[in-house]
């Protein structure tokens, strides 16, 4: 059954600081990866979508990488902003067209100023 | 457009009650999920839709119903609530599967 890790669960760094987020699994078969942040109270939005042929994706100042043959994927975010608190998600896709999903339990992310 | 709306966003309910929770988009998307969200599990797939008329069990379909008789809206009925079922429970849609738009999630208490 595939399971999917994010560590650490929580994070606080100052305002500025480059990050990792953490993200594994432990099933190679997935069809894509995706990225997700949650607000408090909130839904989730799509950050990034990287599909099973690719390495990496970019959107502005986050970089999402995967490596599917050793189970990982990063989400780099750079040069951190209070407004970047938030609760990330990784989710990994299977099942083919359906884009079922599974996810992890989330990195509490606190950008202080 | 209104994207993913969900009805109510609040609900407390006492054991045995049943109720129905909506899910409408105005997307034109073919598939419809539902999630629930509990502290410490993540979220979980309950179950979904591929298009008008169809619908599969997820991960977690137990004690749930649910309905796509329209394009845009997705029920997710529960019959007889039970205390296990308190949870936030998120509707999602897709075009063509893997990128989902979520709805703002419906906080429900089963006393």
């Amino acid at each position: 059954k595939q399971e999917v890790t994010q560590i650490p669960a929580a994070l606080s760094v100052p305002e500025g600081e480059n990050l990792v987020l953490n993200c594994s699994f432990t099933d190679s078969a997935i069809y894509n990866l995706q990225w997700f942040r949650q607000d408090p109270g909130k839904g989730l939005t799509s950050l990034l979508l990287i599909q099973s042929s690719q390495r990496e994706q970019t959107s502005g100042r986050l970089n999402a990488s995967l490596d599917k043959s050793s189970g990982r994927s990063t989400l780099y975010i750079a040069a951190s902003q209070p407004g970047d608190s938030a609760t990330y998600l990784c989710a990994v896709g299977y099942g083919g067209s359906q884009g079922n999903l599974i996810f992890g339990k989330g990195t509490k992310l606190s950008v202080k100023p | 457009n209104a994207g993913v709306t969900q009805t109510p966003k609040f609900r407390v309910l006492k054991t045995g009650q049943s109720m129905t929770l909506l899910c409408a988009q105005d997307m034109n998307h073919e598939y419809m999920y539902w999630y629930r969200q509990d502290p410490g599990m993540g979220l979980r797939l309950i179950h979904y839709s591929v298009g008008e008329g169809t619908t599969a069990k997820g991960e977690v379909p137990d004690g749930y119903n649910v309905s796509r008789l329209k394009k845009q809206n997705f029920l997710l009925g529960l019959e007889s609530a039970a205390p296990s079922q308190t949870s936030v429970y998120f509707c999602a849609s897709s075009y063509s599967g893997p990128q989902q738009f979520f709805g703002p999630g419906t906080r429900l208490t089963v006393l």
